[in-house]
């Protein structure tokens, strides 16, 4: 099993949608969870951190599940500019600090 | 401004020769990675250096060297040694800490195509 795995998609989405994707991990020593944004032929941007708590940032919310395991990011009212492929993080903060990332999901998003 | 400089953005090499990618950063990071990327592929860790003088081996470290003889700076060689070095190849930096907010900031890439 891989260590972090997401849907590779894609996920065609009408404009205005709201879409959810998740990201499982395998490893239930991981500490730190983010989202990242990559577009086409770009570098990943991170997106947002994901807490325990949740964690919203306008549209953006991101949840963390430690008893199933899996992070989650939920889209709001999406708009045609949130269409790029999204990867989920996960870092073991220990010795190793080792920084894992998801192949990640990819959202058109739909006019 | 501060953040992370990869150069040049396009590299073209002709089969059989080394060729060196810059990544440069400001953000007074300890960490410093290299990572491959192929199309429609997820990111694969070729080295990584979390201090000074001092490197490690990623997943795919054959046929790629690296240094780091200052804290901003940490260059990757492909060797000819690499059979197949044609890819989008990314420097990314971390402060080494225990917060765990802390995480990887990208540099703009390097595509590096070998004819």
């Amino acid at each position: 099993r891989k260590e972090v795995e997401q849907d590779p998609g894609p996920f065609n989405v009408p404009e205005g949608a709201t879409v959810a994707f998740n990201c499982t991990y395998s490893n239930s020593a991981s500490q730190s969870f983010f989202w990242y944004r990559q577009d086409c032929r770009k570098e990943p941007k991170l997106l947002m951190s994901v807490y325990s708590s949740g964690n919203e940032d306008g549209r953006f919310t991101a949840q963390l599940n430690r008893a199933s395991q899996y992070i989650s990011l939920l889209i709001r009212d999406s708009k045609l500019s949130d269409s790029a492929t999204y990867l989920c993080v996960v870092i073991r903060m220990n010795r190793d600090d080792k920084i894992i990332f998801g192949k990640g999901t990819r959202l058109h998003i739909l006019p | 401004d501060g953040g992370i400089t990869q150069s040049p953005k396009y590299l073209f090499r002709k089969e059989g020769q080394n060729v060196t990618l810059s990544c440069e950063q400001n953000l007074n990071h300890d960490a410093m990675y290299w990572y491959r990327q192929d199309p429609g592929q997820g990111l694969r860790l070729i080295y990584y250096s979390q201090i000074v003088n001092d490197f490690q081996k990623g997943d795919i470290a054959e046929g790629y060297s690296v240094s780091r003889e200052k804290k901003e700076s940490f260059p990757l060689t492909v060797t000819s040694a690499q059979k197949n070095p044609t890819a989008f190849y990314l420097c990314a930096s971390r402060p080494t800490s225990t917060s765990y907010t802390d995480t990887q900031y990208f540099g703009p890439g390097t595509r590096l195509t070998v004819l």
